[in-house]
């Protein structure tokens, strides 16, 4: 059975960096084909495609963000960490990861709702 | 970066109708298309990927088809938990980009 679920603060403030896991079961990030993306959501509004992590580390990022974003994973304990510097109130979200096998985002968690605010 | 433009933003129909979506891309992104179901408060589930492939689990009711720049989702006689929205995706290029979605409402 295929799990992923979201950990982070639920509240940052603006200039400060975000850090988000993303602990996942069911599968590894070992196997071929294999990737972990991050999609995120402003409240009302249109998913936003993140980043991905592929199981031979490669990696691929938002043109607009790439500067902010860095995505790595931890093999041993079946995470991923996606984390964003300088948050801004434009950056409050739900931020969901999901598996991406063989380039399809088929198994999502439920997302963590991340909010800027001073 | 590849735009993907989903008309119409609303579609307003009753229970037993069909529905049908459509998702333009900027160029073509040759058949690497998923559509994705997103219901409020829960998580987007995949419903079809490269252009006409049903997830695990997804009813037979709903289908895609298109080629090259232009793509359409079917659903052949809506049911109640369909009503929802709905989103198409591109994985042709980096980076990946949605639609900007479509809604479907009971009209």
């Amino acid at each position: 059975q295929v799990t992923l679920r979201e950990s982070g603060p639920a509240l940052v403030k603006p200039t400060q960096t975000l850090t988000l896991t993303c602990t996942f079961s069911g599968f590894s990030l070992t196997t071929g084909g294999m990737s972990v993306s991050w999609i995120r959501q402003p409240p009302g509004k249109a998913l936003e495609w993140l980043a991905l992590i592929d199981w031979n580390d490669d990696k691929h990022y938002i043109t607009s963000l790439k500067t902010r974003l860095t995505i790595s994973k931890d093999t041993s304990k079946n995470q991923v960490v996606l984390t964003m510097t300088n948050m801004d109130p434009v950056d409050t979200a739900t931020y969901y990861c999901a598996r991406t096998y063989y380039w399809n985002d088929d198994y999502w968690g439920q997302g963590i709702l991340v909010t800027v605010s001073s | 970066e590849i735009v993907l433009t989903q008309s119409p933003a609303t579609l307003s129909l009753s229970p037993g109708e069909r529905a049908t979506l459509s998702c333009r891309a900027s160029q073509s992104i040759n058949n690497f298309l998923a559509w994705f179901q997103q219901k409020p408060g829960q998580a987007p589930r995949l419903l079809i990927y490269d252009t006409s492939s049903r997830a695990t689990g997804i009813p037979a009711r709903f289908s895609g088809s298109g080629s090259g720049t232009d793509f359409t989702l079917t659903i052949s006689s809506l049911e109640p938990e369909d009503f929802a929205l709905y989103y198409c995706q591109q994985r042709s290029n980096w980076p990946r980009t949605f639609g900007q979605g479509t809604k479907v409402e009971i009209k």
